[in-house]
């Protein structure tokens, strides 16, 4: 199975501060015949189901705003909130769609400073 | 709109049998792979089982293998899973969701197995 590890678990921010978080898989997510990146980025605010935010490493999904970002490649992934909102506080995940078991990491969960 | 919502969970002894039901609308369900992924109380998320558009494959995650049952009914709109031998660990939110990556969820379902 493919192992899916977040870092940090949790980040204290203040609003306007530019936050990143980190994803890492154990085997490369690339796909060499179509040069993709299998992963995908996922907002989970309390009480509501999974949002998927970005796809594909770096596609940002309709209606999500540009502050947030997706980099990366392989086996190390980012996902960076230019400048974060009260509205952000959430948790965020990082899912590998490469292989099932498709996987989860543990999450991120951002906080308010 | 897509629209996906669950029912069937509720609260169950150790050891019982559960069925949950995903009814789907706004899209054409026949066409789609469908997913169960759940989610224990404050815990992290952890897809369960896939299902092809016409129930050709499906696929499991090892903590559920040969005791949880996809499903799917296209005449109904319907997906299932059929949880059999249940364990306290199962206790969890369990969501239905379309589409690979998962662009599509459900409001989810509360399965509690406690005695």
């Amino acid at each position: 199975d493919i192992v899916m590890t977040q870092t940090p678990s949790s980040q204290a921010v203040s609003a306007g501060e530019k936050v990143t978080m980190s994803c890492k898989s154990s085997q490369s997510l690339l796909y060499s015949e179509n040069k993709k990146n299998y992963l995908a980025w996922y907002q989970q605010k309390p009480g509501q189901s999974p949002k998927l935010l970005i796809s594909w490493a770096s596609t940002r999904e309709s209606g999500v705003p540009d502050r947030f970002i997706g980099s990366g490649s392989g086996t190390d992934f980012t996902l960076t909130i230019s400048s974060v909102q009260a509205e952000d506080l959430a948790v965020y995940y990082c899912e590998q769609y490469y292989d099932t078991p498709y996987t989860f990491g543990a999450g991120t969960k951002l906080e308010l400073k | 709109e897509v629209q996906l919502v669950e029912s069937g969970g509720g609260l169950v002894k150790p050891g019982s049998s559960l069925k949950l039901s995903c009814v789907a609308s706004g899209f054409t369900f026949s066409s789609y792979g469908m997913h169960w992924i759940r989610q224990a109380p404050k815990k992290g998320l952890e897809w369960i089982a896939l299902i092809y558009y016409d129930s050709s494959n499906k696929y499991y995650a090892d903590s559920v293998k040969g005791r949880f049952t996809i499903s799917r009914d296209n005449s109904k709109n319907t997906l299932y899973l059929e949880m059999n031998s249940l364990r306290s660990e199962d206790t969890a939110m369990y969501y239905c969701a379309k589409k690979l990556p998962f662009a599509y969820w459900g409001q989810g379902t509360l399965v509690t197995v406690s005695s």
